[in-house]
């Protein structure tokens, strides 16, 4: 079946470390994306990618990267500046082009618990 | 810039009432929306999308939609609720000359009631 898979589903950490969370596609889509998910505040776009090797910042970038080294991963790092990364990680991905181009695919979350 | 205005933030009907969440947008060009609904704890599932074509648009689990230029809206709804539909509904509009990417609403849970 393809799909997105993204792992862990539950993460614990420190203040002040970094965390590599994990979205994997088969869906041989070329666009990828992470989101945020905050109570009351919907989904905001954290970064994007169109295309292997190329990422751009998305609106609320400041305190995360990511890499694109394959067309099946995108990997983002919450790093140690981000004031306020406990919340809900959203990956996704979609065509860049063709039919349906515009339609985004979810997996299922990661929820991020910064202590 | 695009943006969408969900009114209600919380929305309790009761089992086989209808369902009405309510999506407001703004866009400068004919815009594509679409509406997501998300189960606790997972990820984003599409109910249904509008990209141009028929103003009433019907989605998955009895949900439909209707395009309304002159009020810049595109309300779900479902005629009757059953207790599976609870869950948080999410409206997004294709943003601008901005490749495929979204902007979305801040979101509606509902509640059914037995």
């Amino acid at each position: 079946d393809g799909g997105i898979t993204q792992s862990p589903k539950y993460l614990f950490r420190k203040e002040g470390q970094n965390v590599t969370l994990s979205c994997e596609q088969n869906l041989n889509h070329d666009a990828m994306y992470w989101y945020r998910q905050d109570p009351g505040q919907g989904l905001r776009l954290i970064y994007y990618s169109q295309i292997v090797n190329d990422f751009q910042k998305g609106d609320i970038a400041e305190g995360y990267s990511v890499s694109r080294e394959k067309k099946e991963s995108f990997p983002l790092t919450v790093t140690s500046a981000q004031k306020n990364p406990t919340a809900f990680y959203l990956c996704a991905s979609s065509k860049s082009r063709g039919r349906e181009w515009f339609e985004q695919y979810f997996g299922p979350g990661t929820r991020l618990t910064v202590t | 810039a695009q943006s969408v205005t969900q009114l209600g933030s919380h929305v309790s009907v009761s089992e086989g009432a209808l369902v009405l969440l309510r999506c407001n947008y703004s866009s400068s060009v004919p815009p594509y929306l679409f509406w997501y609904v998300q189960y606790p704890n997972q990820g984003l599932q599409l109910l249904l999308k509008y990209t141009s074509a028929a103003t009433l648009v019907k989605g998955i689990n009895g949900f439909e939609a209707e395009f309304k230029k002159s009020e810049t809206s595109f309300h779900l709804t479902k005629p009757s609720a059953h207790m599976s539909d609870a869950a948080e509904y999410f409206c997004a509009v294709l943003r601008d000359n901005a490749g495929n990417m979204l902007t979305f609403g801040g979101g509606t849970r509902l509640m059914v009631k037995p």
